[in-house]
C-alpha cells in the first residue's frame, strides 16, 4: 500500500513564526503536491514537485515555499505564517495518474 | 480555465438506495478524471480513475461513468451502507496544465441514514 504520511495531524502557531509542514512518501514516486482546503473554497493547489529540488508554483502560491531535497519528503513553509492561512494542508503523490493523499495537517495561526 | 462543479453539496438517502453523484466540468479536454472519497477532518482516498478515452470504470458498488463531450462525470453508488457517508470529490486532470495538475470540484457531502 502507498503510504503518504504528514508530520503532523494538527498544529497552532503564532502570527509571524516560521512554519514546516513536512509530507514523506514511501514509494519512490516523483511527482508530490500540497495542497489547502477551505471550506466554501475546495481544494487549491499551492506547489508542485516533479523530481528532487524541482519545484513548480500552482495556483496560490503566494506566502509559501517548498523544499525537495530527497525524493520522499517534500516540505510545506510558511516564511512568516499569517492568521488568513489558518486551514487544512494536504500532502499527495503520484503515480500513473492517480493521487495518493496524506492525513492532512489542520493549522492554525492565532 | 477548467472549472469542476458539483451538485448538490450535500445528499441525504435512506440505507439500500442508490447513489448518483455528479460532476461537470467546463473543458472537455481531459486527460482523466478522478474520484476521491474524504472522510471528516481526513485526507482524500482515491475510488476511481477514468481515463478520457473510456467510458466508465467500475469496483465493487461503485461505477463512475465519463462523457467528455457533455463535460459530465457521474458516480454511482449501488445499495448505499451508513458506511458510504462520506464527502466525495471528482477531480479533472487536464491535457496541457503543467505538471499535470488536477483541478478539484467543490464535492458533495452523503449521509446515509440507516
Amino acid at each position: 500500500d502507498v503510504k503518504v504520511t504528514q508530520s503532523s495531524r494538527y498544529l497552532v502557531k503564532r502570527t509571524g513564526e516560521k512554519v514546516f509542514l513536512e509530507c514523506v512518501q514511501d514509494m519512490d514516486h516523483e511527482n508530490m503536491f500540497w495542497y489547502r482546503q477551505d471550506p466554501g473554497l475546495g481544494l487549491r493547489l499551492i506547489y508542485f514537485s516533479y523530481d528532487v529540488k524541482m519545484k513548480e508554483k500552482g495556483d496560490i502560491p503566494e506566502g509559501y515555499s517548498v523544499s525537495r531535497e530527497k525524493k520522499e519528503r517534500f516540505s510545506l513553509i510558511l516564511e512568516s505564517a499569517s492568521t488568513n492561512q489558518t486551514s487544512m494542508y494536504l500532502c499527495a503523490s503520484r503515480e500513473q495518474n492517480i493521487q495518493y493523499f496524506g492525513a492532512g495537517t489542520r493549522l492554525s495561526v492565532l | 480555465k477548467q472549472e469542476v462543479t458539483q451538485i448538490p453539496a450535500a445528499l441525504s438517502v435512506p440505507e439500500g438506495e442508490n447513489l448518483v453523484l455528479n460532476c461537470s466540468f467546463t473543458d472537455s479536454a481531459i486527460y482523466n478524471l478522478q474520484w476521491f472519497r474524504q472522510d471528516p477532518g481526513k485526507g482524500l482516498t482515491s475510488l476511481l480513475l477514468i481515463q478520457s478515452s473510456q467510458r466508465e470504470q467500475t469496483s465493487g458498488r461503485l461505477n463512475a461513468s465519463l462523457d467528455k463531450s457533455s463535460g459530465r462525470s457521474t458516480l454511482y453508488i449501488a445499495a448505499s451502507q451508513p458506511g458510504d457517508s462520506a464527502t466525495y470529490l471528482c477531480a479533472a486532470q487536464h491535457s496541457k496544465a503543467a505538471g499535470n495538475k488536477l483541478t478539484f470540484g467543490g464535492g458533495t457531502r452523503v449521509l446515509v441514514k440507516p
